[in-house]
């Protein structure tokens, strides 16, 4: 089955301890994103990779950082985590390419920093 | 400055009354204008891609159009099922997306 994977789903932690919530597609998809979402806010793009080792910042970056060593993997690292970043974050992928950019989401992970 | 604008930011409709969401954008260089559908809890269904202006797509009782600064997703005679927020995004020439906040759409029967 053609997904998005996220882990976890659910994590309340401390700030200041580094945490990483991993994203996984299976559907050779080269454009991979991370999104957060807040009420009112809507979705905000934290990061985007276009390719491995190709990664761009969106319009939320501070705070967090991302890397792309392999095709399907693209997990989201915050090194120093703050109350501020509680939010639910999505990953998504896609193909890349004019037609074929529609992102498929992850289920995801709702983060609590206390 | 938003980019990206969606009203309204709630809609209570009768079933079979039908209506249309409005998105708004003032991007640039538009690559492609999204249209997504979000449950509770759940993470956004992807439901239409634009990319020009006049083009229209169509899915069940869901029609998105595009115009060189909005775009509408038209919902004809709406079920309960079709109740869910819905989501416009653009993307630019740089692969950066943008959504907009959502519209809350509930359908009574």
């Amino acid at each position: 089955e053609a997904q998005v994977t996220q882990n976890p789903r659910y994590l309340i932690t401390v700030t200041g301890k580094k945490l990483t919530v991993t994203c996984s597609q299976n559907m050779n998809h080269e454009y991979m994103s991370w999104y957060r979402q807040d009420p009112g806010l809507g979705l905000r793009q934290i990061y985007y990779s276009m390719n491995v080792e190709v990664t761009d910042k969106g319009d939320v970056p501070e705070g967090y950082k991302v890397s792309r060593k392999e095709k399907r993997n693209f997990p989201l690292i915050l090194e120093s985590p703050s109350p501020n970043q509680t939010s639910l974050y999505f990953c998504a992928s896609s193909l890349f390419g004019q037609g074929k950019n529609e992102q498929y989401f992850g289920p995801g992970t709702r983060l609590t920093v206390t | 400055e938003d980019q990206v604008t969606q009203s309204p930011e709630a809609l209570r409709l009768q079933e079979g009354e039908s209506s249309s969401l409005n998105c708004s954008y003032t991007v640039s260089g538009l690559r492609g204008l999204f249209w997504y559908r979000q449950d509770p809890g759940k993470g956004p269904e992807f439901l239409f891609t634009l990319y020009s202006a006049g083009e229209e797509k169509e899915k069940e009782r869901l029609k998105a159009t595009l115009t060189k600064k909005e775009s509408f997703l038209h919902i004809t005679a709406p079920k309960p099922e079709d109740s869910a927020t819905y989501l416009c995004a653009v993307q630019e020439d740089d692969y950066k997306l943008s959504f907009g906040a959502g519209t809350t759409v509930t359908v009574r029967a």
